[in-house]
């Protein structure tokens, strides 16, 4: 099992260009979500997909940021333009089909984005 | 009120101790309890997930959980040096995630 798969590892950028972050799920996960960790604020989601459709959005800070999934193993997450208060370490998180319980999130490396 | 509350610590025990982190939660619906482990610079990896009232022990960890006051515990025993990080309780509430803001935990030699 590869785990979750996240480019880049490190991303440095400046202010007003596009990032793009990319994820590979677990196979056979069917839940992908996308979170973004911050001294200040913790871990914040921002948004999650179930079966490559998006279901909840709504920690998406701004209309910058953009989140597709084209395929169950393929996600982007694009910040246009970025901005220094994007700088963060961005995770991707994927988890195995719900029953009763939820199954537990299996996190990639995370890549972290500073914007000068 | 955030979803998840959790004291930031740091939380020093030495080492061969129990250490004892805990977390609230706001909403009752919530189902199911993770807590990960996260070293510095490194992604939460999972440590334990517990569904039902009770504890749940694997290995030196416990997990307990009580619904009815909406308390979620992680106990280590016999704490190690290599357990020194930040343990972050997770709530689920309709298949969203819910994190603390972790508590970090220092273990003295």
């Amino acid at each position: 099992d590869a785990g979750v798969i996240q480019s880049p590892r490190h991303e440095v950028t400046e202010m007003g260009q596009e990032v793009t972050l990319r994820c590979k799920p677990i196979s056979g996960h069917d839940y992908l979500f996308w979170y973004r960790q911050t001294m200040m604020r913790g871990l914040e989601l921002l948004i999650y997909f179930n079966n490559n459709v998006p279901i909840d959005d709504s920690g998406m800070p701004e209309d910058r940021f953009s989140a597709k999934m084209p395929n169950a193993s393929f996600s982007t997450l694009k910040i246009q333009p970025s901005e220094p208060r994007d700088s963060a370490v961005y995770f991707c998180a994927s988890s195995g089909p719900v029953g009763l319980y939820n199954s537990p999130l299996h996190f990639g490396n995370g890549t972290r984005l500073t914007v000068t | 009120q955030k979803e998840v509350e959790q004291n930031s610590g740091p939380l020093s025990v030495p080492e061969g101790a129990i250490a004892s982190l805990n977390c609230t939660y706001s909403d009752r619906g919530s189902q199911s309890f993770f807590w990960y482990r996260q070293y510095s610079g490194k992604s939460p990896e999972l440590i334990m997930f517990i569904y039902s009232n009770g504890d749940k022990e694997d290995g030196r960890f416990t997990a307990q959980l009580n619904k009815a006051s909406q308390y979620v515990s992680l106990l280590i025993r016999d704490s190690q040096p290599s357990d020194s990080a930040t343990y972050l309780c997770a709530v689920d509430n309709f298949n969203k995630f819910y994190f603390g803001s972790g508590t970090k935990l220092n273990v003295k030699p």
